[in-house]
């Protein structure tokens, strides 16, 4: 079975400051990899994934990933954070023959202070 | 826009009546999702739709039931409703072909149990 770690349930950053948010997985069979963030009485909306080729991937917003599989993670970074960027984002694990179920870490709330 | 339809977006229901929440998509994909999220927690998978095919989470208590009708519809059906089962409720569908890796939540549907 899959499962996924997020460090931290909630970071807090200014604004213009360095986004990083922690992500751990653990797999036996290759994994593929999410990000989704979630507005406030909103559904999740897909930043980035990870599926196979090139480790370091590019999402929407300005966020972006890397696989690292010696370290079995997926941390989400972005440059400089904005205003909107605060909400609740979530990791995911889903592997093939599973119907790729998703299964989520516990979330990390950004907050983003002026 | 193809898109993810949830109705209604908010729902009140009384302890112990029989709720119907409604999933509809116009991606034509053959799988679809249907998720629990609690607050502040992660969106947990009750069950799913390979096509017409039914499967269910082990830990998926029977009072949740649910019907595919066809490949744009789906309903979440809850028998008798408790005070624990207020939450928000996410549809989510993944086509098949190709690399189809990532689900497409709708926005949810907030369930409040008086």
């Amino acid at each position: 079975a899959q499962s996924v770690t997020q460090l931290g349930s909630h970071v807090s950053v200014s604004e213009g400051a360095l986004v990083l948010l922690r992500c751990n997985y653990s797999s036996s069979v290759p994994p593929y990899l999410f990000w989704y963030v979630q507005y406030p009485n909103q559904g999740l909306q897909l930043l980035l994934k990870y599926t196979t080729g090139a480790t370091l991937v590019k999402g929407i917003n300005g966020f972006e990933a890397e696989f690292k599989k010696s370290e079995t993670s997926f941390h989400l970074t972005k440059p400089s954070a904005h205003m909107s960027d605060a909400a609740e984002y979530f990791c995911a694990v889903s592997v093939l023959g599973s119907n790729y179920k998703l299964t989520f870490g516990k979330g990390t709330l950004l907050t983003v202070n002026p | 826009d193809a898109m993810v339809i949830q109705n209604p977006r908010y729902q009140v229901t009384q302890f112990g009546k029989p709720v119907t929440l409604s999933c509809s998509q116009t991606l034509n994909h053959n799988v679809m999702y249907w998720y629990q999220q609690k607050s502040s927690q992660a969106p947990k998978l009750l069950f799913h739709y390979y096509d017409k095919d039914f499967n269910n989470e082990a830990d998926t208590p029977d009072n949740f039931q649910s019907r595919r009708p066809n490949t744009s519809f789906c309903f979440l059906d809850i028998r008798s409703p408790g005070l624990g089962d207020a939450a928000m409720y996410l549809c989510a569908t993944r086509g098949s072909g190709g690399a189809s890796y990532e689900q497409y939540f709708g926005p949810g549907t907030r369930l409040t149990v008086t």
